[in-house]
């Protein structure tokens, strides 16, 4: 089955910095990759996607690249803010059984 | 936030005992899921259905089942709570008709003694 591994588990930016989170897919079915953020205590919540049939997505500072060859996409953050702090979670969807597959999250801190 | 009531909010329960979930959507979203979050394993699937009594397994179903008799109503039900299923409990609905966003209930967090 399907299975996304995400990269790095943690990461720590100086607030004016960019990040970057990376994740990588085994299901070359997989056309539907979106990114959630969740704050502390709260709900996940979708912040960007992507459909395979693009290379790149923007968002003001939030971008999301895919690389179908490769199998892998990433989320992209410009200028950070201490509010951008949260865990960020990457997920694949296959057009063959709908389901989400998520990445195992991205602790994200910007540090002022 | 989609519509989306989780009850109850916070459950501790002993070993042994049935506990039943209750996700509630307003949005006559077609699909909805459960998935359990724990610190390393992000967010994994436990059921889901794609319409009434419609449902099916995930990657971590066993222990759980699962009904939808009414469209706006999945209840998750844990038949022998262990500890093992100490986690907070998300459900997530999604419309269908083409659009592949899944919007979160504000989960459940279950405390299994």
């Amino acid at each position: 089955g399907e299975n996304v591994e995400q990269h790095p588990s943690t990461l720590s930016v100086q607030e004016g910095d960019s990040a970057v989170i990376k994740c990588t897919y085994s299901d070359s079915a997989s056309n539907y990759f979106p990114w959630y953020k969740q704050e502390l205590g709260k709900r996940p919540q979708l912040i960007i996607d992507i459909r395979s049939n693009v290379g790149e997505k923007k968002d003001q500072r939030i971008a999301v690249t895919l690389n179908k060859t490769a199998k892998h996409f990433s989320l992209h953050i410009t200028e950070t803010q201490p509010e951008d702090s949260a865990v960020y979670f990457c997920a694949a969807s296959s057009s063959n059984t709908g389901k989400l597959i998520f990445g195992q999250g991205t602790t994200l801190q910007v540090k002022p | 936030d989609a519509g989306i009531t989780q009850s109850p909010r916070h459950k501790v329960t002993e070993t042994g005992t049935p506990v039943t979930l209750r996700c509630h959507q307003t949005e006559n979203h077609r699909y909805m899921y459960w998935y359990r979050q724990d610190p390393g394993h992000g967010l994994r699937l436990i059921h889901y259905s794609y319409g009434v009594k419609d449902t099916d397994k995930g990657e971590v179903s066993d222990g759980y089942s699962v009904s939808r008799s009414k469209t706006e109503d999945f209840l998750l039900t844990l038949e022998s709570a262990t500890s093992s299923q100490t986690s907070v409990y998300f459900c997530a609905t999604e419309p269908g008709q083409g659009s592949n966003i899944q919007y979160f209930g504000a989960g459940t967090r279950l405390s299994v003694l």
